[in-house]
């Protein structure tokens, strides 16, 4: 079973140039995250999906978009990478919320993807 | 804006030692409080907490919520060398078509022989 897979692990990229994470879950969830990780900053939102068709933006969305491109699948892109965005980023899922007495339920993650922007 | 504050940032103890990790939180429509622990990579869930004052334990680690004081607590009982990692504390909120997590900058704990 394999969960929440993300690719590429690592990249490395020139400022200006774009990229696109991949991520796909097998957990048939409906909601899927994008956060990123950063020495003393914590995991911090970028964008999430809480289900098909839909993307919100989370605690910093600037500099990125995303996709989810069916149920299982969503992708996040860089159109102009930037040395600020050098970051290990995460994909994660979750099973949706069903009514206003579930409480929020774990994250799945990914194992992460590593990209530097020189 | 969400915010939760993990402290200490980082804990340093002999293996044996017990060790208490600090979560506060301010947040608009708390659902739940989990903890995970990281290593090299992925987060790992430890518990998700959502009434006050009840204790989940699982092995040596156990934590417990005060929703009124707004901080959870995680304990870990007689460390050991494997328990070196960030501890990480999130929040879930609901937002009306999502839930999502808001996460504390973590605690960074080693244990030593």
């Amino acid at each position: 079973n394999a969960g929440v897979t993300q690719t590429p692990k690592f990249q490395v990229l020139k400022t200006g140039q774009s990229m696109t994470l991949q991520c796909a879950q097998d957990m048939n969830h409906n909601s899927m995250y994008w956060y990123r990780q950063d020495p003393g900053m914590g995991l911090r939102l970028i964008y999430y999906s809480a289900s098909e068709g839909t993307t919100d933006k989370g605690e910093v969305p600037n500099g990125y978009n995303v996709s989810r491109l069916n149920k299982r699948e969503f992708s996040l892109r860089l159109e102009s990478a930037a040395p600020s965005q050098t970051s290990v980023y995460f994909c994660a899922s979750s099973e949706r919320r069903v009514s206003a007495r579930k409480p929020t339920g774990e994250l799945f993650f990914g194992e992460g993807s590593r990209l530097t922007v020189l | 804006e969400d915010k939760v504050v993990q402290s200490p940032l980082s804990l340093v103890v002999h293996e044996g030692d017990t060790v208490t990790l600090n979560c506060s939180y301010e947040v608009t429509n708390f659902r739940s409080l989990l903890w995970y622990k990281q290593e090299k990579k992925a987060p790992t869930f430890l518990f998700m907490l959502t009434s006050s004052g009840i204790e989940k334990k699982s092995g040596r680690l156990s934590s417990i919520l005060d929703k009124k004081e707004l901080f959870s607590i995680l304990n870990i009982t007689a460390t050991q060398t494997g328990d070196s990692a960030v501890y990480l504390c999130a929040v879930g909120t609901n937002t009306g078509t999502a839930s999502k997590l808001t996460f504390g900058t973590g605690t960074r704990l080693q244990v030593t022989l």
